[in-house]
Order: C-alpha cells, then sequence, then structure tokens
C-alpha cells in the first residue's frame, strides 16, 4: 500500500509570494492533518480535515488555509510568505474508522524557503 | 490544556547501552498515546499506540510503557542505526481529532 505522498518536496519562495503544498493520503484514509516543523518549535498543528470539511484548526495566522477535495487528497497554501515562514510542511493521514485509534502516517514533508 | 513533555531533550549513549526516554503528558481523557521516530529531514515513522495504563508494546529493541501520567520508550542494546528523534504524541477525548506532540529526545548512539 503506498504511503503519504506530498508535492513539491523542496520549495524556495521570496517575502509576499504565495504557496501551494499537495498532500495524496494512503488509500482509504478520510482524514488528512497538516504540521508545520521548525528546529525552534517542533511539530506545530496547523489543521484538520475530514470528508472535505475542515474539522480542528491551530494557533496560525489567515494566510495559513487549506481544503480537502472529495478523493481525500489536501491542499495547504500560504498567502503573502513571511521568512518566518520556512519550515517543513508535514501531512498525515489516519484511517478514522469509528472504535478505531487514530494513528497518523505522515509523508516525507515539503521543505519551503523563503528568501 | 492538553499538554506533552518528553525529557531528556538530548541524549548520547554508546552502542549496547541500555538507557530509557521520558513523555509525561496532562490531557483529560486519554485517548491514545502515540510514539514516532524522525530521521533528519524526513517525515515522523510510526512506531507505537498505547491506550491505558499499565499497557506495553514492543518491537525489535523498544518498548513502550504507559501509566496515567507518563509513557517511557525504553531502548535496549542500542545500535547506530537506532540514532534519531524520537516524538511522543497525545490525543484526548476532549480536544476532539487534535494530536499534540513534545518537542522529542534527540538520541544518538556512538558506535
Amino acid at each position: 500500500k503506498a504511503g503519504v505522498t506530498q508535492t513539491p518536496r523542496y520549495l524556495i519562495k521570496t517575502r509576499g509570494q504565495q504557496v501551494t503544498l499537495s498532500c495524496s493520503p494512503i488509500s482509504g484514509h478520510r482524514s488528512v492533518s497538516w504540521y508545520q516543523q521548525t528546529p525552534g518549535q517542533g511539530l506545530q498543528f496547523l489543521f484538520e480535515y475530514f470528508s472535505e470539511t475542515q474539522r480542528n484548526k491551530g494557533n496560525f495566522p489567515g494566510r495559513f488555509s487549506g481544503r480537502q477535495f472529495s478523493n481525500s487528497r489536501s491542499e495547504m497554501n500560504v498567502s503573502t510568505l513571511e521568512l518566518g515562514d520556512s519550515a517543513l510542511y508535514l501531512c498525515a493521514s489516519s484511517l478514522e474508522l469509528a472504535g478505531s485509534y487514530n494513528e497518523q502516517f505522515f509523508g516525507p514533508g515539503t521543505r519551503l524557503t523563503v528568501l | 490544556e492538553d499538554q506533552v513533555t518528553q525529557s531528556p531533550e538530548a541524549l548520547r549513549l554508546q552502542e549496547g547501552e541500555s538507557s530509557s526516554l521520558n513523555c509525561s503528558y496532562t490531557v483529560s481523557g486519554l485517548r491514545g498515546l502515540f510514539w514516532y521516530r524522525q530521521d533528519p529531514g524526513k517525515g515522523p515513522e510510526f512506531l507505537f499506540t498505547l491506550y491505558s495504563a499499565g499497557e506495553e508494546k514492543e518491537k525489535e529493541r523498544l518498548k513502550a510503557t504507559l501509566t496515567k501520567k507518563e509513557s517511557f520508550l525504553h531502548i535496549t542494546a542500542p545500535k547506530p542505526e537506532d540514532s534519531a528523534t524520537y516524538l511522543c504524541a497525545v490525543q484526548g477525548y476532549s480536544s476532539a481529532s487534535k494530536i499534540i506532540f513534545g518537542s522529542g529526545t534527540r538520541l544518538s548512539i556512538r558506535p
């Protein structure tokens, strides 16, 4: 079974630009979560989508947004990029069956560098 | 508010020298506690889920245990390839589906 895939793997942008990252979850997984990871802050939760609806949201500004499509694939968008947005962006999917415990399986991440 | 604290921040061991990593948590109703391994520049790799106090799980040289307030990841006779950052995360019933991660323990095993 294929794992979580993220594209692109690496991205270089300049301040003020916007960026869209893509995530394809494991087949059959209905929940997709996004995280930002930096050396200083560790893994910070951005948001979670389930059945095309945002179910949970972390403490990030409105410049960070996301969506989920009917096939469970998800995208996240960051507008008006700032230097501090440089980070590894991780996507994780989970099965979300009733009664199951929601282990998340992570993709390899997208390394975003803002110059 | 749900919280996860991992200690130590970094740990250097000699090959074969066993030790334990700690994960202390505060959550209103534990739904699950998760351990991950992360290599530099890669996504976290799922290791274990623990559901209730007293539970233990093993995988090769790793053994995870759980009490009502903390979890331990015991590493027996580690090898250099066990070097990685180990992350602990919890999910509580009151926080819906949000999973809270600790800051991790950087483990380095010297040959």
